[in-house]
C-alpha cells in the first residue's frame, strides 16, 4: 500500500501561472484534507472533503480550488499563483468518525517568484 | 480561534534526558492528537486522547490532557537523537469535520 502520495513533489511557478497538485490515496478514506504549512504558522486548512463529489472551505480557501471527482483522488489548483502562495503543501486523509485519525502525504514544496 | 497553542516553540535537550511540551486550547472538545514531523516529510500521528480520559501511555509517550485547564502536555522520556522532530497538538471538535493543529514544538535532541 502507497497510503497517501502527492504529485509533484517540487514545483517552481511564476506569478500568474496555474497549476495543480494531485493528492492519491489508496486507504479508501472518505475524507481528504489539503493543508499549507508556512514558518512559524503551523498547519492551515485551505479545503476538505467528506466524500466523493463533496468539497468544503477550510481557513484559507482564497486562490484556491478542488475537486474530488474519485473517492481516492483530491486535486488543489492554484489558477493565478501568487508569490503568497509559495508554501509547503500537505495532503491527509482519515476515516469517518471521531476518532480517527489523520494520514498525511509527503508534501509538495512550491516556489512562485 | 480553534487553533492549539503549543510551547514552548523550541527545546534542545541532551540525549537520554525527557523532553516535555504543551499544548493549551480554548474550546470544547472530542479528544486531542499529537503528531510528529521530520524534517521534510508528513506529520506522522503519535497518540490520541479522548476528552474523558486524563492520561495515556504509548511506548515512552506520556500524554496528559486537563480539560478545565484546557491543556495538555507531551512527554517524550529517555530521548534519543532521532526523536528530533517538530511536535503538533492537533484538536478534534465535537461537530464538524476538520482538525486544528498548533503551531509545534521543535525539539533538538542532542548526542
Amino acid at each position: 500500500n502507497a497510503g497517501v502520495t502527492q504529485t509533484p513533489k517540487f514545483r517552481v511557478l511564476k506569478t500568474g501561472q496555474s497549476m495543480t497538485l494531485l493528492c492519491a490515496q489508496d486507504m479508501n478514506h472518505e475524507y481528504m484534507y489539503w493543508y499549507r504549512q508556512d514558518p512559524g504558522m503551523g498547519l492551515r486548512l485551505i479545503h476538505y472533503s467528506v466524500g466523493e463529489g463533496t468539497t468544503a472551505k477550510g481557513e484559507v480557501p482564497d486562490g484556491y480550488n478542488v475537486s474530488r471527482l474519485k473517492k481516492q483522488n483530491f486535486l488543489l489548483g492554484l489558477e493565478s499563483a501568487a508569490p503568497s502562495q509559495t508554501s509547503v503543501y500537505f495532503c491527509a486523509t482519515n476515516a469517518r468518525g471521531y476518532q480517527e485519525t489523520q494520514y498525511f502525504g509527503p508534501g509538495t514544496r512550491l516556489l512562485v517568484l | 480561534s480553534q487553533q492549539g497553542e503549543e510551547d514552548p516553540q523550541a527545546l534542545s535537550i541532551q540525549e537520554g534526558e525527557n523532553a516535555t511540551m504543551n499544548c493549551s486550547y480554548k474550546t470544547s472538545i472530542n479528544n486531542l492528537q499529537w503528531y510528529r514531523q521530520n524534517s521534510g516529510r508528513g506529520l506522522v500521528h503519535l497518540i490520541l486522547i479522548r476528552s474523558n480520559e486524563r492520561e495515556k501511555h504509548s511506548g515512552r509517550l506520556r500524554v496528559t490532557l486537563d480539560t478545565s485547564k484546557k491543556s495538555s502536555s507531551l512527554l517524550i522520556t529517555a530521548s534519543r537523537a532521532a526523536d528530533t522532530a517538530s511536535y503538533f497538538c492537533a484538536l478534534r471538535g465535537n461537530t464538524g469535520n476538520q482538525f486544528y493543529f498548533g503551531t509545534g514544538t521543535s525539539l533538538t535532541v542532542i548526542p
